[in-house]
């Protein structure tokens, strides 16, 4: 099975901030690689699928990039409804696996 | 719109048994793979199974491989979850997920959940 490694585990940071996120898979995905925003008692939301692409709806500031096994989510400008647990997730081949996540929490 | 609703979760005994659904509304069923996605109380996103367009491909976690099965029924656009051998560590809220692709290999994300059905395992 392909391990799925964030980090970091926790992040404060400010409104304004710019943020990024890491995702390393023990072994290749390719580009197939999703982050995912989770609010408390709330459902994961999409963000981003096959490494860059931005889902329908979600915010221009978020952005995704990497290849391979290393993986980047960068929010540019944190807005106060960005604090959230975020999920890295790959669908390259089964068993799909997500990261632990990473909660990012203001400063 | 497009909704997946989750039911048939519960409190059950250790080894026992239980069958979760799903009812999906609003786009085209069989046009789209469909995932279980668990999280346990305080814990963080757990793939449980996903399942192709046409059944054709299916997978399962290793933690539940050999205990569970998912089956779907396009003609009804619903999606199941029969799970058994039941273990305390299969407590947790169980999503209802719709896959990007038809496909659950070299797929993209899933862009669709439900909002879960709850699964208490004790006795």
């Amino acid at each position: 099975d392909i391990q799925m490694t964030q980090s970091p585990s926790s992040l404060s940071a400010s409104v304004g901030d710019r943020v990024t996120i890491t995702c390393r898979a023990s072994q290749s995905v390719s580009s197939y690689l999703n982050w995912y925003q989770q609010k408390p008692g709330k459902a994961p939301n999409l963000l981003i699928y096959v490494a860059s692409s931005l889902e329908s709806g979600v915010p221009s500031r978020f952005s995704g990039s990497g290849s391979g096994r290393d993986f980047t989510l960068t929010i540019s400008g944190l807005q106060p409804e960005d604090f959230a647990t975020y999920y890295c997730h790959q669908s390259f081949s089964l068993p799909h696996t997500f990261g632990q996540g990473t909660k990012l929490e203001i400063k | 719109e497009v909704q997946l609703v989750e039911s048939g979760g519960g409190l059950v005994q250790p080894g026992r048994s239980l069958r979760l659904s799903c009812a999906a509304s609003g786009f085209t069923f069989d046009d789209y793979a469909m995932h279980w996605v668990r999280q346990g109380p305080g814990k963080g996103l757990e793939w449980v199974s996903g399942i192709s367009w046409n059944s054709g491909r299916i997978g399962y976690a290793d933690s539940v491989k050999g205990r569970f099965t998912i089956s779907r029924d396009n003609a009804k656009n619903s999606l199941h979850l029969q799970m058994s051998s039941l273990r305390a560590e299969d407590t947790a809220l169980y999503y209802c997920v719709k896959g990007l692709t038809m496909i659950v290999e070299t797929s993209s994300g899933l862009d669709v959940w439900g909002q879960g059905t709850t699964v208490t395992v004790s006795s």
